[in-house]
């Protein structure tokens, strides 16, 4: 399995706080996600990253920002935290975008009131 | 986005196949895909179909596609309460950058 890691695992903020996740994979994998999951939507993709400074917007990317200043590390910013941001946030992981393999991290439940 | 669905529940006894469907409405889907996520872990694949193949088998493991249809189905035989977790039928044009997840079917196996 990739080492994909997330931190922190848990938060709980209050509205309209800046929020940061922080994903960091040891695989060396060019490409990186954030995706949220939700009950009634799966998982649906914020952002990604397909390489350093490389990012792109995904299917609900509105109120979110992300940078990846290194390959190992690919941060989610909340700018300004909403209560409908309440989420648990995956990032994941692949070494080629071909296949859509992909390795997920273990997850981060923000809570935002 | 595109539209992936898929029944939210099913239960199966210890022993027996479960069958676990998928509909997709992208008509331009190269791969088809099944996650598994298992209780506080992020998501596993499991297995993939390219869209030129009606099936796919892979130890307990059986994918069926039907294009025409745009319907994805994965059996899973002899069905363990290991495998009791929430299944995710995805779908993609191009690879990982693009795809699309379904709702997830949880499946609880009863010993």
């Amino acid at each position: 399995d990739a080492g994909i890691t997330q931190s922190p695992r848990h938060k709980v903020t209050e509205t309209g706080t800046p929020v940061t996740l922080r994903c960091h994979q040891t695989e060396n994998h060019r490409y990186m996600y954030w995706y949220r999951q939700d009950p009634g939507h799966g998982l649906r993709l914020i952002h990604y990253s397909y390489g350093v400074k490389d990012t792109d917007k995904g299917e609900v990317s509105d109120g979110y920002s992300v940078s990846r200043s290194k390959t190992e590390d690919f941060l989610l910013t909340l700018e300004s935290a909403t209560s409908s941001q309440t989420s648990v946030y995956f990032c994941a992981s692949t070494g080629t975008a071909n296949t859509g393999e992909l390795f997920f991290g273990e997850g981060s439940r923000l809570t935002v009131l | 986005g595109e539209d992936v669905e898929q029944s939210l529940f099913l239960s199966v006894r210890e022993g027996d196949s479960s069958v676990i469907n998928c509909t997709y409405t992208d008509s331009s889907s190269t791969y088809l895909y099944w996650y598994k996520q298992e209780p506080g872990a992020g998501l596993q694949l499991l297995t993939y179909i390219f869209s030129n193949m009606d099936m796919k088998q892979d130890q307990r493991l059986t994918v069926l596609l039907n294009k025409k249809d745009k319907h994805l189905s994965l059996r899973i035989a002899d069905t363990q309460t290991g495998d009791s977790a929430i299944y995710f039928c995805a779908e993609s044009e191009t690879g990982a950058n693009n795809l699309f997840f379904g709702t997830g079917t949880r499946l609880t196996v009863i010993p």
